[in-house]
């Protein structure tokens, strides 16, 4: 099956030091990977997108990820967590077979002061 | 541009009654989706359209219609609300036929309770 798997659903970090979300997707296929966050009460935003160019991708905010297909992973980084980085956070893979998106469980991120 | 819009923002229904959620966007996009987000479950896919006219399901279909008569309109309706309808429901938008690649752009959600 095609899916994408969030390791942790849960990540508190204190203000200051770097975050990690962990996301694993599933196929043999070429993947597209996003990374969406979701503030509460709101609506999606994309942080990022991985689309087969650049394994180093950057995104708003600070945020970077890296493609890993050794790994088949595209995990989230940010060096210094700010308390306005406390969110959800969805990773999103979609497929060149298809045409759906396929999300995560999500990651929610909390940001001790 | 107002981006993708939705209404109502909150609705509580009875079980049985129908009801038909509204999205639109205005970016002249041809790819338009619905989702529901339940806690611990991330978002899933209902039903999705690639362009007017064309439409197909998502991963959690059953209880749900849609149509899609205009590029701009995307509505969700619910035939016979249940309980297990109680949902957020999102509907995004994306540029191109291709969904692979492209950014989705969501709207602001409907808070759906069924009693």
């Amino acid at each position: 099956a095609q899916s994408v798997t969030q390791l942790d659903s849960h990540v508190s970090v204190s203000e200051g030091t770097p975050v990690l979300l962990r996301c694993n997707y599933s196929s043999s296929y070429s993947p597209s990977l996003f990374w969406y966050v979701q503030h509460p009460n709101k609506g999606l935003q994309l942080l990022l997108k991985y689309t087969s160019a650049a394994t180093l991708v950057k995104g708003i905010n600070g945020f970077e990820a890296e493609f890993k297909k050794s790994e088949t992973s595209f995990h989230l980084t940010k060096p210094s967590a700010h308390m306005s980085d406390a969110a959800e956070y969805f990773c999103v893979v979609s497929y060149v077979t298809g045409n759906q998106f396929y999300f995560g469980t999500g990651t929610s991120l909390t940001v001790i002061p | 541009n107002a981006g993708v819009t939705q209404t109502p923002k909150f609705q509580v229904l009875k079980t049985g009654q129908s009801m038909t959620l509204q999205c639109a966007q205005d970016m002249n996009h041809e790819y338009m989706s619905w989702y529901r987000q339940d806690p611990g479950m991330g978002l899933r896919l209902i039903h999705y359209s690639v362009g007017a006219g064309i439409t197909d399901q998502g991963e959690v279909p059953n209880g749900y219609n849609v149509s899609r008569s205009t590029t701009e309109d995307f509505p969700l309706r619910l035939l016979s609300a249940a309980p297990s309808q109680t949902s957020v429901y999102f509907c995004a938008s994306s540029r191109g036929l291709a969904a692979r690649t492209d950014t989705q752009y969501f709207g602001p959600g409907t808070r759906l309770t069924v009693l």
